[in-house]
């Protein structure tokens, strides 16, 4: 079993819509967990982090944890074509050490 | 602040060669790790350094070694090049602390021909 899931896509979704983005891990004793954005030909971007169980928000993204089922999700409300990218969801178990998911492919159509 | 800076951007290398790739953390960031980006594999963790000492190593063959200087900065090498070495080598420094999120730097492009 992979340490970080997910869906690798691609996910495509109407301009204006909500992107639901979901990642799974393995390790219950993971503290932090990230989600990157990465632009083709570029590298990740730091976009949310969140740490506790429950929802945080920041502009139009939503970063969603549930450490019981072992879940993080992010939101993307008001989609752009901008948001087109590959998201990366990242877990901290502690160590210093992230570790990344295969990235779900986002596609925002006009 | 200045961003994570990687050198050089780009690298054509032949086989059975070495390499060295640079990377400058971000003022203040003692924690730098780096990453290979394939297609295939994704982002996969190759080691961490923290105050000149690697702490954490990903599962990747001894020809791929690293090393921290006093001033955070790290290199990393990879001799015997192999075709399969052929990625995007992504540095990222960090506050210490599980809580801190990573700073990429734009990466070096390696192909081995």
């Amino acid at each position: 079993q992979k340490e970080v899931e997910q869906n690798s896509g691609p996910l495509s979704v109407p301009e204006g819509a909500i992107a639901s983005l979901n990642c799974t891990y393995s390790d219950r004793g993971s503290q932090s967990f990230f989600w990157y954005r990465q632009y083709s030909g570029k590298s990740p971007e730091l976009i949310m982090s969140i740490y506790s169980n429950g929802d945080k928000e920041d502009g139009r993204f939503t970063a969603q944890l549930n450490k019981a089922s072992q879940y993080v999700s992010l939101l993307i409300r008001d989609s752009q074509p901008s948001d087109s990218a590959t998201y990366l969801c990242a877990v901290n178990g502690g160590a210093q050490k992230l570790v990344f998911g295969q990235g779900t492919r986002l596609t925002i159509n006009p | 602040k200045a961003g994570v800076t990687q050198t050089p951007r780009y690298l054509i290398k032949t086989r059975g060669q070495q390499v060295t790739l640079s990377c400058s953390p971000i003022s203040g960031h003692r924690s730098v790790s780096w990453y290979q980006q394939t297609p295939g594999q994704g982002l996969q963790f190759l080691f961490e350094y923290f105050s000149e000492t690697q702490r954490n190593k990903g599962n990747f063959p001894g020809r791929f070694s690293g090393r921290q200087f006093s001033n955070s900065r790290s290199e990393m090498n990879v001799s015997t090049l192999e075709l399969g070495d052929s990625a995007l080598y992504l540095c990222a420094s960090s506050e210490e602390g599980p809580y801190y999120g990573y700073t990429f730097g734009s990466g070096t492009r390696l192909t081995v021909v």
